[in-house]
């Protein structure tokens, strides 16, 4: 069975950069696309990017000045950095899987919420 | 961006009912819409991919319709477990949007 499991800092000051990190277990990672979404507090879901499993990426062009995701295939695991965060970036931070042949997000993490405050 | 917008925001339904709700892309997007399901506190879960396809474990009383830029996501009788909040999301072009939610409450 498929699990992915999103771990990092919960709490980020204000100009830095929050960094999070995707674990996949029961599946390869370089099969699949996969991706980061965020749910500030009460608000409706906003996707963040992707990487491809040959490695290239998609960014939402509002984030993408700040956003690098990136892959580590011997550890499983896939990562997000988001710089100069501010409080906007207040958030639960999901992160998901697509497979190749499907545009469709088919298996998420349980979500780490991740507050940017002093 | 695609802007997806659904309706109705929030909905009253008690358990039997016929439940629908729409979801409208402000360009055309094919069939590249899929349906989520949201409990609180937990992550999306796919019902719906290209736009009527039941996703694998999902319950037969969801379905989905549409195609272009107006799509709809039925369940034919509300069962409790189905009290959530659902999002519509095209995946047709980057960058993916979602609709705003609908939040399907007890009447």
């Amino acid at each position: 069975q498929v699990h992915l499991q999103e771990s990092g800092p919960g709490l980020v000051k204000p100009s830095e950069t929050l960094s999070l990190t995707c674990t996949v277990s029961g599946g390869s990672i370089s099969s699949y696309y996969w991706s980061w979404i965020r749910q500030p507090p009460g608000k409706g879901l906003e996707w963040i990017g992707y990487i491809s499993n040959t490695g290239s990426t998609n960014y939402n062009p509002s984030l993408k000045s700040r956003v690098t995701i990136s892959v580590d295939t011997p550890k499983n695991q896939f990562s997000l950095k988001l710089s100069s965060v501010t409080a906007a970036d207040t958030a639960v931070y999901y992160c998901a899987r697509r497979p190749l042949e499907q545009l469709v997000l088919d298996y998420w993490g349980q979500g780490t919420l991740v507050t940017v405050s002093s | 961006d695609i802007q997806m917008t659904q309706s109705p925001s929030t909905l009253s339904a008690s358990v039997g009912d016929r439940v629908t709700i729409t979801c409208r892309a402000s360009q055309n997007i094919g069939s590249f819409l899929n349906w989520f399901q949201q409990k609180p506190g937990k992550a999306p879960k796919v019902l719906i991919y290209a736009a009527s396809s039941l996703q694998s474990g999902v319950p037969s009383r969801f379905s989905g319709s549409g195609s272009g830029t107006d799509f709809t996501l039925a369940i034919s009788s509300l069962q409790p477990e189905d009290f959530a909040t659902y999002f519509c999301q095209q995946t047709d072009k980057t960058p993916w949007t979602f609709g705003q939610g609908t939040k399907v409450e007890v009447k």
